[in-house]
């Protein structure tokens, strides 16, 4: 079985510019979670997106957003970019039922900010 | 005060050694606990996963969980190069948020 996939790997933007990132879940998973992964803070949740709804949502700024696609592809957008928003955002597969449910991460986006 | 608090290391150690890395948290509320291992340029895998309190083994890990001083442990016998990564732990709760906490990560090395 494949495993999560994310595209592209590596981003290089200059400030005021907006990203979008991808994410295509393991086959067969509904949920798709995004992080950022920065050295200072570790892993942050952004949110969670079940069957093209988001269900969760962690605190992060209104210019970091998402979507989920019927075919459970999601794809992560973040407006205006700040130097601040330099950082590995990492994508996560699951069945998305319940907490026993196990995260597959994806090996990241690195998004450097200029 | 951050939920999740992790030792960020990193931490050297020969081959052969046990090492204990640890997380401590402020949420009661967290019921599920886990640890990741991410080598560098990857994403995390998971490595172990524990409900509440108690011990759990898995070949050379052993994950240990106290809901009563809200500290959890990873332990790695005979550690090997091949452990060197940073190791991660992470926490969800019953609130039907589906929410990891996760904590900084500790980098660790582990000398052939």
């Amino acid at each position: 079985k494949a495993g999560v996939t994310q595209t592209p790997r590596y981003l290089i933007k200059t400030r005021g510019q907006q990203v979008t990132l991808s994410c295509s879940p393991i086959s067969g998973h509904r949920s798709v979670s995004w992080y950022q992964q920065t050295p200072g803070q570790g892993l942050q949740f952004l949110f969670e997106y079940f069957s093209e709804t988001q269900r969760n949502k962690g605190n992060f700024p209104g210019r970091f957003s998402g979507r989920q696609f019927s075919n459970s592809r999601s794809e992560m957008n973040v407006s205006t970019l700040e130097l601040g928003d330099s950082a590995l955002y990492l994508c996560a597969s699951s069945t998305g039922q319940g907490h026993t449910d196990t995260q597959y991460f994806g090996p990241g986006t690195r998004l450097t900010v200029l | 005060q951050k939920e999740v608090e992790q030792d960020p290391g990193p931490l050297s150690v020969p081959e052969g050694a046990i090492v204990s890395l640890n997380c401590t948290y402020s949420n009661s509320a967290f019921q599920y606990f886990m640890w990741y291992r991410q080598y560098s340029r990857k994403g995390p895998e998971l490595l172990m996963y524990t409900y509440s309190s108690g011990n759990k083994e898995d070949g050379r890990f052993t994950a240990q969980v106290d809901k009563s001083s809200k500290y959890i442990s990873l332990f790695i016998r005979d550690s090997q190069p091949s452990d060197s990564a940073t190791y991660l732990c992470a926490m969800s709760g019953t609130s039907g948020t589906y929410k990891y906490i996760f904590g900084t990560g500790t980098r660790l090395k582990v000398l052939a």
